[in-house]
């Protein structure tokens, strides 16, 4: 069983880039078959899927973030990561990565909570 | 976009029942549809995948049916661990929407 764990800043200011990255602690990938999202639930509201890269490096963004969303992997080192930019207090929230199938989430990390305040 | 509905948006249940909650999709995404179980504090955690198909470990208590645009989690004979919100999930193409939630509490 694969499993993952997110690692970041708790707090970051208004207008700044918000950098998170995954690693798999636990097992490993599958290769190509490998798609690795990040997703978000902001507090008291539902979950979000932010974008997912392959180990090919092939990426697909969420329309409404993708201006501001750069994801990259590094599976040598077993991890991945997501930035976002000019960040503003709608993208505070619980952070996941998430290991699956095109458009399928079977392992989760345990998440990390993002702030954005001054 | 394929916009997302779920019903009821929350409910309460004692165990032992029976607890049926539904997910609409606004155009057909044939089977491809996931269930997803969250509680406070932990990673949401794969159900049903394919609409119907229970994922490894999942009890079986726990099923899914429908497709194209209707679709439906039914969890029988409610647990004290199932306590939950659950959420449905489009896989058929990008971007992979979540329906809104369906917290499970106790009655």
């Amino acid at each position: 069983q694969i499993q993952l764990q997110e690692s970041g800043p708790g707090l970051v200011k208004p207008s700044e880039t918000l950098s998170l990255t995954c690693t798999v602690t636990s097992g490993s990938g599958s290769g190509d078959n490998d798609y690795w999202n990040w997703i978000r639930q902001p507090p008291g509201k539902g979950l979000e899927w932010i974008a997912y890269i392959q180990d090919s490096g092939s990426t697909n963004y969420n329309p409404s973030l993708k201006s501001r969303v750069t994801i990259s992997v590094d599976m040598s080192k077993k991890e991945f990561s997501l930035k976002v930019n000019s960040v503003t207090a709608a993208d505070t929230a619980v952070y996941y990565c998430a290991r699956g199938a095109y458009g399928d989430f079977d392992s989760w990390g345990q998440g990390t909570l993002v702030t954005v305040s001054s | 976009d394929i916009q997302m509905t779920q019903s009821p948006s929350s409910l309460s249940a004692s165990v032992g029942e029976r607890v049926t909650i539904t997910c609409r999709t606004s155009q057909t995404i044939y089977n491809y549809l996931n269930w997803y179980q969250h509680k406070p504090g932990k990673a949401p955690k794969l159900l049903i995948y394919r609409a119907s198909n229970l994922y490894v470990g999942v009890p079986s208590r726990f099923s899914g049916s429908g497709s194209g645009t209707d679709f439906t989690l039914t969890i029988n004979s409610l647990q004290p661990e199932d306590f939950a919100t659950y959420y449905c999930q489009l896989s058929y193409s990008s971007p992979f929407t979540f329906g809104p939630g369906s917290k499970v509490d106790i009655k």
